[in-house]
């Protein structure tokens, strides 16, 4: 089990945002910083949102990411049929080492 | 751009060694950690451990009395060994670049390798 909780499923129609909440501990979001995943069946996961809230190159900025405390979110603006996936928060643990969140399934109804 | 390729065998029986290799091209293998990630059927995105290019491991505290990873920097290949495997540790498994507690987050994924294992 993860030691980051992730709700398991969120939903919206397009145009619509979508937030998914990522709960901690100060042992991993509360010290250190939060990367989010994208991961689509059959492929390798894609990073979305590193140190937080910074978006690699490429990623659009309809994505964007926060923290607060031991909770981090990620948003999902302007929410397009190609963002049903699984989405992943993850984190350095001062325990447990490196540390992903549950993951929550996004539906666009 | 970096390019990360994984292999290794995909069916195992139980209590044999798992052992995957993953080679980057594209440069800079001093310069990143390299991590090991999978996914078992079903379930969600664990983290198995990490290795820098002077051999520093961390590992997952879950896995750690079973896992052996290692480096060879005149290759710039990376590997993962996962002793005594059983059905559980069947899943998806993939080198990645970089590391959750240093400058660069894992961004760089191989293509995945299928484990089986099963009797």
């Amino acid at each position: 089990q993860s030691v980051l909780t992730q709700p398991p499923s969120a939903s919206g129609t397009p145009g619509q945002r979508v937030t998914i909440s990522c709960s901690g501990t100060i042992s991993n979001i509360g010290t250190h910083t939060v990367n989010w995943y994208q991961h689509l069946p059959g492929t390798a996961p894609k990073l979305l949102i590193y140190n937080t809230n910074q978006r690699p190159s490429g990623v659009p900025d309809r994505f964007s990411g926060s923290k607060s405390g031991t909770s981090a979110s990620l948003a999902i603006s302007g929410l397009q049929s190609e963002d049903e996936a699984d989405y992943y928060c993850a984190a350095w643990d001062d325990t447990l080492k490196g540390v992903f969140g549950t993951g929550t399934k996004v539906t666009v109804l | 751009q970096v390019l990360l390729q994984q292999w290794g065998a995909g069916l195992l029986r139980p209590s044999e060694t798992l052992s995957l290799t993953c080679a980057v091209y594209g440069g800079s293998f001093n310069y990143y950690w390299w991590s090991w990630v999978r996914q078992s059927p079903g379930k969600g995105l664990e983290w198995i451990g990490e290795i820098n290019h002077n051999g520093r491991t961390n590992y997952s505290p879950s896995l750690k009395s079973r896992v052996t990873m290692s480096v060879d920097t005149s290759k710039d290949q990376f590997s993962l060994r996962l002793n005594f495997v059983t059905a559980a540790d069947t899943g998806i498994y993939y080198c990645v670049r970089g590391s959750f507690s240093g400058i660069v987050a894992p961004d760089q994924w191989g293509q995945g390798t299928q484990v089986i294992v099963s009797s």
